[in-house]
């Protein structure tokens, strides 16, 4: 089966912090996804990529970055975070060959203080 | 922006019961829908995907599609406890970028 893993699984940070999540994917997929999931809503797209090097903007991606360093790695950075962007993170994978089904890391719990 | 809506919001069912959850987009380019299902505290799973008009079975899950009014249904029959979860609607124009719905929480009464 397919692994997507993410760290830190739990992040506390104040106001105005630097916070980085990464995600790791070892199943050789072009995609990568960048997912926020709040209490009342599914799943909303920050941002994704389909290979090292290329960026895509999500739906919800205001006071986020993101960085594809290889296949495997894809990061989200908060340079100023905000209590608004207390939510628990999601990344995924997938690629053509098994129709974009995607695969889910355990999520990341950030809360800003 | 798609949208992609779910009803009803949350449903009971009694154990052994069918449990009947809705999806519509609003994108007219959309080609593929899936349905995820999250347990508490879990990540989401996929669970059945349709790109074809017509119905999909698999077990106690039945899945269908009208692409003319992009409305797909998920039917869960003998419903069991195991299966309370949030049910995540998704659709996507045949490329890499999905659009989920909030979901419908579905919890099975013993």
């Amino acid at each position: 089966e397919a692994a997507v893993t993410q760290s830190p699984r739990n992040k506390v940070t104040v106001t105005g912090g630097n916070v980085t999540l990464s995600c790791r994917q070892t199943n050789s997929h072009n995609y990568m996804y960048w997912y926020r999931q709040d209490t009342g809503h599914g799943l909303r797209l920050i941002h994704y990529s389909y290979g090292a090097g290329n960026l895509q903007i999500g739906d919800v991606p205001d006071g986020y970055k993101a960085t594809r360093t290889t296949q495997e790695d894809f990061f989200l950075l908060l340079e100023l975070a905000s209590p608004s962007q207390t939510s628990l993170y999601f990344c995924a994978s997938s690629d053509e060959g098994s129709l974009y089904e995607q695969y889910f890391g355990p999520g990341t719990r950030l809360t800003v203080l | 922006q798609q949208k992609v809506q779910q009803s009803p919001e949350s449903l009971i069912v009694p154990e052994g019961g069918m449990a009947s959850l809705n999806c519509t987009s609003s994108d007219r380019n959309v080609d593929y829908f899936w349905w995820y299902r999250q347990h508490s505290g879990k990540s989401p799973k996929m669970l059945m995907s349709i790109f074809s008009n017509g119905e999909k079975e698999e077990g106690r899950f039945t899945v269908h599609l009208n692409k003319a009014s992009l409305h797909t249904s998920l039917h869960i029959r003998d419903s069991q406890p195991s299966d309370s979860a949030l049910y995540l609607c998704a659709a996507s124009p045949n490329t890499g970028k999905l659009t989920f719905g909030d979901g419908t929480v579905l919890t099975v009464k013993p």
